[in-house]
């Protein structure tokens, strides 16, 4: 069967580090891609890791570890503009992603 | 540079009403195309998705239907909008043969209330 875990909701404050952990089981994967959506916004890409490793995107870097079927997104110098939901998306074998419920990051000063 | 389209923003229906929402994509050529429903505080659930004109595939059995008319022209439809219609529509695309990396990109999105 396929699912998709990821905690729904972390609390930080500002300038400090979340990682974001994700857990998958899916017919088929490729990579695991992560998304960013504030509240009434659309999703939009952040990074992809279709290798084990830590790929790194200015502050947020996001790591895979295939054998394991498990990833993180790390927020780094976390900013209030951060506050947003992240979805984990593994794709299958056609390509498709698979979204789970995100986890709702909440920044306070 | 490609973008993308959607129309209505908003839309309020009543129950039993026919719906047709509309996505377009501008700047780029055979783009697999995506029919997303959100619900309020939930994740994305992948309604239909299109490969090219005419071939659609469908994910969850519902009353809802897509068509791909155009290259880049992508239609999600009812004839008879249910109560649990309600959420947020998004359209997306990408540009790819169906491996590894394809970048999704989305657009605005239809919030769709059904009363």
């Amino acid at each position: 069967g396929q699912s998709l875990e990821q905690p729904s909701e972390v609390t930080a404050v500002e300038g400090a580090i979340v990682q974001i952990n994700c857990t998958y089981q899916t017919s088929g994967f490729y990579g695991l891609s992560w998304y960013q959506q504030h509240d009434g916004g659309a999703p939009t890409f952040l990074s992809y890791n279709a290798l084990d490793g830590l790929e790194e995107t200015g502050r947020f870097s996001s790591f895979l570890s295939r054998s394991d079927s498990y990833g993180y997104l790390l927020l780094q110098e976390l900013q209030m503009k951060d506050s947003a939901s992240y979805f984990c998306a593994p794709d299958d074998s056609w390509g498709k992603l698979q979204f789970g419920a995100g986890t709702q990051v909440v920044v306070t000063p | 540079s490609q973008t993308i389209h959607q129309w209505p923003a908003t839309l309020v229906q009543p129950v039993g009403s026919p719906l047709s929402l509309e996505c377009t994509v501008e700047g780029t050529s055979n783009p697999n195309l995506y029919w997303y429903r959100q619900a309020a505080g939930r994740g994305l659930q992948l309604l239909f998705y299109s490969v090219g004109i005419g071939q659609i595939s469908s994910e969850v059995p519902q009353n809802l239907s897509a068509s791909r008319p155009q290259d880049r022209q992508f239609i999600l439809s009812s004839k008879k909008l249910l109560l649990s219609d309600s959420g947020f529509y998004l359209c997306a695309w990408s540009v790819g043969t169906g491996g590894e990396g394809e970048t999704q990109y989305f657009g605005p999105g239809t919030r769709l209330l059904v009363l």
